[in-house]
């Protein structure tokens, strides 16, 4: 496989559920962040890690809590959510986190929250 | 402060027809990034282009062209003789360092080419 692979691609949770989004990239980056995306608004950054290190956290709610156990892999995983946060979450990687690299987007897991 | 500013919400074309979308962008910097990145249907982003804050030359790639331009801080991507295929939302994107070392992102223009 190559790029960035985000499982599951759908996702209906409860209120009351735990869940965890699985991102995996097969880049060889050092860097990995996920987004929010709701609609008709701004792709919103919520955490950077680099190195493995969570190196930002843009006040995100604590009922989502990141892992990064490895420069592979980053997880986010769930826990008693709101319909608000029904949206598409985005991974993505870089090589470094200056930005003329660009970034590499995975396809995304479309959330809904019930 | 840093913010990307995409007034198009969407655009509806007929296919074979030249659309521009249009990005503003806004920081202080003097060293910074500017991307245009796709998203179909499916989900994912996928990167178009990049451009470095000292390098204004408009650039070329197949139907697709980028006009950037410092003094209106703009960075506007044109698509000539459109396909059904380029129907997608595009998001303009502003990456600078310093503090905050982030890829800022507009809201998006969608896309809708017609048959």
């Amino acid at each position: 496989e190559t790029g960035v692979t985000q499982t599951p691609r759908h996702l209906v949770m409860g209120m009351t559920n735990k869940k965890s989004l699985k991102c995996e990239q097969h880049l060889g980056h050092n860097a990995m962040y996920w987004y929010k995306q709701s609609a008709k608004k701004p792709l919103e950054l919520m955490f950077v890690y680099s190195l493995e290190e969570r190196v930002e956290n843009n006040s995100v709610p604590s009922r989502f809590s990141p892992e990064c156990p490895n420069s592979s892999h980053l997880f986010l995983h769930l826990h008693t959510l709101q319909p608000e946060d029904s949206a598409l979450y985005l991974c993505a990687s870089s090589q470094g986190r200056t930005g003329g690299h660009g970034y590499t987007f995975g396809s995304g897991t479309r959330l809904t929250v019930v | 402060a840093q913010k990307v500013t995409q007034a198009q919400t969407e655009i509806s074309v007929v296919e074979k027809e030249d659309v521009t979308l249009d990005c503003v962008y806004e920081t202080r910097d003097t060293t910074y990034y500017l991307f245009w990145y796709k998203q179909p249907p499916s989900g994912e982003l996928v990167f178009l282009i990049r451009r470095n804050s000292f390098d204004e030359q408009n650039e070329i790639s197949g139907r697709y062209s980028w006009n950037f331009q410092k003094s209106t801080s703009s960075f506007n991507f044109t698509i000539t003789a459109s396909q059904v295929v380029d129907s997608a939302v595009y998001f303009c994107a502003l990456w600078h360092g310093g503090a905050t070392n982030k890829l800022i992102f507009g809201t998006g223009t969608l896309l809708a080419v017609q048959p």
